[in-house]
Order: C-alpha cells, then structure tokens, then sequence
C-alpha cells in the first residue's frame, strides 16, 4: 500500500512570496489533514477535510493560508504571502474516516524555510 | 481545552537497556485515544502505540508498552531491549472520543538518542 505522499520536500522562499505544498492520500482514506510543525513543537492542526468538504479550519490562518481538496482525492496547502514564522514542516496525513479511533497516517512532510 | 504535556526535551538511552517517556495530559473528558508517534529525521511521524482510555489494560506493541494513570492523567512509554533504530522524536497524543472528529493534540516531544 502506496503511503501518503507529498511535495516538494524542500522549498526556499523569501518573505512576502508565494508556496504551495501538495498532497496525496492513502487510496480510499476519505479525511485528510494538513499540521504545522514549528521547530521544537509537536504538529498542530491547520484544517481537516472529509471528502471534499472542511471539518474544521479554526486554528487556519485565513488572511494567508488556503487549502482545498476539489475531487476529495489530493490536496493543496497555500500560502500567501508568507511570513517569517511560517518556516516550518508542513505535514499531510490522512485516514479511512475521521472518528477518533482510525489513525492517521503521516507523510514526509514539506520543510519550509522564509529568508 | 485538552493540553499535552512532555517534560523531558532529550533522554538518553545505552543499547539493549530500557527507558521509559513521561507524558501528562489534561483533559476534562472522560473518552479519548492516547497516542505516542515517533518522529525520525526522515520527518514522517509513525504510529507506535496507542491506548483507548475506557480500557483499563496498559497496550504493548512488541519492545513497547505504555503505563497509563487515567486518576493520574499520565501516559508513559517504556521501551524495551533499546535499538539504535529507536533513536527519533517521540511525540505524546490525545485525541476525543466517542465517535466525534477532534483533531490530535501534540505534546513538545522528547528526543530519544540510543548509544551503542
């Protein structure tokens, strides 16, 4: 079984452009996630998908992050324009359904770094 | 609002001996899903334990078991016959139950190093 794939793996950028990050899921796992790793901290959730449609966006910085999942497949994180602390890892990860009790598996996640 | 908490940045663990991860947690609920991922350079965060909270059995996972204190609020790892493998990030879980959606909430994490 193919895991969760994302890219680009690295991805340099100065402050006030534009990034984009993509993400495959695990065929047939209808939720997806999107988390923010800042260094030295444990993920943190930016917004879960179910099929096509968000389940919660609350901790999204709206003024600069999008995302979307139009056929309920792969994904799209986007940032724009970017701040210095948003260097971070990106990390995708997805289940077969969003109860508590599935777990979510994990990609390798998309280290950014702003200059 | 369920918080996560990892006491120990860094532990340090010699080949084939055992050590054990502390993790608190606070949370107001009485079913939830704790989780311990490991995190190694490579980023991927992986599964490695997980204990359902109305279960009073402590969950193994072959060289990993955990103690889990629902009183105490505490969720620890042991791990077992250590492996320089074993050398990574390891990150404390919660999650809601009850069949509802809440999303995974991390602790800081605690590096694991293994010496040979």
């Amino acid at each position: 079984e193919a895991g969760v794939a994302q890219s680009p793996r690295y991805k340099i950028i100065e402050k006030r452009q534009s990034v984009a990050f993509w993400c495959n899921p695990i065929s047939g796992h209808a939720t997806l996630y999107w988390y923010q790793q800042i260094l030295g901290q444990g993920p943190k959730l930016l917004i879960q998908f179910q099929n096509n449609g968000v389940v919660d966006d609350s901790q999204l910085p709206k003024d600069r992050f999008s995302a979307e999942r139009l056929k309920g497949v792969d994904s799209t994180l986007k940032i724009q324009p970017a701040k210095l602390e948003d260097s971070a890892v990106y990390l995708c990860a997805s289940s077969l359904s969003g109860i508590s009790n599935q777990p979510q598996h994990f990609g390798d996640g998309t280290r950014l770094s702003i200059l | 609002a369920q918080t996560v908490t990892q006491s120990q940045p860094e532990m340090s663990v010699q080949e084939a001996e055992t050590v054990t991860l502390s993790c608190t947690y606070d949370t107001s609920e009485s079913d939830y899903y704790l989780f311990w991922y490991k995190q190694p350079p490579s980023r991927q965060m992986i599964l490695v334990i997980r204990q359902e909270a109305y279960k009073q059995q402590n969950a193994t996972e072959n060289r990993f078991s955990v103690n889990f204190q629902k009183a105490a609020k505490s969720f620890s790892l042991k791990i077992s016959d250590s492996q320089l493998g074993d050398a990574a990030m390891y990150f404390c879980a919660y999650r809601s139950g009850g069949g509802s959606q809440g999303n995974l909430i991390f602790g800081k994490g605690t590096k694991l190093s293994v010496k040979p």
